[in-house]
């Protein structure tokens, strides 16, 4: 089965600056790449994704970026706010949409300080 | 404004208690699912639907089961809770067009 692969656990970056946190997946067959944000006390929430026919997708100060050669995807947030601290999460499936299932990374500690 | 409900949001149970976690969805998506989520935040999945009495298994072993009778009702069973269960259960739906999840806000157990 899919293996995903999350890095760093904990990143703590200065407000106004960038935050980038990246992911591997192991199955080769895997097409859709979405980010999750998750805040205390509350479910996931989905920020951003990418199908594997893409290499890059920017929305507002968020981006996802794909090599689907070396099976690495990595989220960039770029002047960064207070609101953006929570647990980031990275998820592969075969199937646009993950009717099948995501496969969630371990999640990453974003802390941003004033 | 979530349209997925999880209930309760928090459950202390005694050991062999049997529990129900109820999830609704008010969106009309097909597919739900179930994950765990343990306290170093990691999510397994551990039930998903595609549709109306259609229930699968996920990654993670689990003793509990589903059922799928309304579209918008997928309720998570454990006969017989012990304390491993002990851990924040989050409910998720999707929908055809297949444009990510929805999630719950998550029922946190607590087996004693």
């Amino acid at each position: 089965g899919e293996n995903v692969e999350q890095h760093p656990s904990t990143l703590s970056v200065q407000e106004g600056d960038s935050a980038v946190i990246k992911c591997t997946y192991s199955d080769s067959a895997s097409n859709y790449f979405p980010w999750y944000k998750q805040e205390l006390g509350k479910g996931p929430q989905l920020i951003i994704d990418i199908r594997s026919n893409v290499g890059e997708k920017k929305d507002q100060r968020i981006a996802v970026t794909l090599n689907k050669t070396a099976k690495h995807f990595s989220l960039h947030i770029t002047e960064t706010q207070p609101e953006d601290s929570a647990v980031y999460f990275c998820a592969a499936s075969r199937i646009w949409g993950g009717a099948d299932g995501l496969t969630f990374g371990k999640g990453t500690h974003l802390i941003i300080q004033p | 404004e979530a349209d997925i409900y999880q209930t309760p949001r928090y459950l202390v149970i005694g050991t062999g208690k049997k529990i129900t976690l109820e999830c609704s969805q008010t969106m009309g998506h097909d597919k739900m699912y179930w994950y765990q989520q343990d306290p170093g935040m990691e999510l397994h999945l551990i039930h998903y639907s595609y549709g109306v009495n259609s229930t699968e298994k996920g990654d993670l072993s689990s003793e509990s089961t589903v059922s799928r009778i309304r579209t918008e009702h997928f309720p998570l069973t454990l006969e017989s809770a012990r304390p491993s269960h002990t851990s924040q259960y989050l409910c998720a739906s999707s929908d055809m067009q297949n444009y990510g999840y929805t999630f719950g806000s998550g029922t946190r157990l607590t087996v004693v």
